[in-house]
């Protein structure tokens, strides 16, 4: 079944950098665009960004636009997301999400991880 | 485009049929989407396109509505639909949520 497992997020220090991982399995992700979505703690969720099944588009939030990159590595089944100069605001737990292929949703979900911005 | 979901909150017993609301600022045609967020848990897919229920999600949910206005039912609610459900549309990026309606059994 699809699985997906991210890693990576921890405490950090505002305007510092921190990179994500999302692990896939269980389908076959060469042919799937993927997002992260982030959640603040007691709020919804927030789009951050998608990048297409061969990495060549990618799409941002204005929230994060310039400061976070979204990225994949298809021989790893892997996602990433690098956050460079951080911010209080991005606190959250960090989502990777599969997109629908044709539509625009999210039809499978990793559990999180949680990024914590703080001194 | 901005989603609202109405009521933000709602207590409803076991065997109530619940309605929640979700409206776009803009025509979104039938690019609605709606998750399912338990306690603790990750978001999960219900409905998408408005109204096509996702592989596996009991027949007591579903959707309806088109153009800028949205409702997801839930016909005789059960103990394990204590959740928050969310919003989505997809007709344009950035893709934007709803806040929220939490619901609780009385």
């Amino acid at each position: 079944q699809v699985y997906l497992e991210e890693s990576g997020g921890g405490v950090v220090q505002p305007g510092r950098s921190l990179r994500l991982s999302c692990e896939a399995s269980g389908f076959t992700f060469t042919t799937s665009g993927m997002h992260w979505v982030r959640q603040a703690p007691g709020k919804g969720l927030e789009w951050v960004a998608v990048i297409s099944h061969d990495g060549d588009n990618k799409f941002y939030g204005d929230s994060v636009k310039g400061r976070f990159t979204i990225s994949r590595d298809n021989s790893k089944n892997t996602l990433y997301l690098q956050m460079n100069s951080v911010r209080a605001e991005d606190t959250a737990v960090y989502y990777c999400a599969r997109n629908k292929d044709g539509y625009n949703f999210f039809d499978y979900w990793g559990q999180g991880t949680l990024v914590t911005v703080s001194s | 485009i901005q989603m609202t979901q109405s009521p933000s909150s709602l207590a409803a017993s076991i065997g109530d049929r619940v309605s929640i609301t979700c409206r776009a600022n803009q025509t979104i045609g039938i690019y609605l989407n709606w998750y399912q967020q338990k306690p603790g848990q990750a978001p999960n897919l219900l409905i998408y396109a408005a109204s096509s229920l996702q592989s596996g999600v009991p027949s007591r949910f579903s959707g309806s509505g088109s153009g800028a206005r949205f409702t997801l039912t839930i016909n005789s609610l059960q103990p394990e639909d204590l959740a928050t459900y969310s919003c989505q549309q997809g007709y344009r990026r950035p893709w934007t949520f709803g806040q929220g309606t939490k619901v609780e059994i009385k």
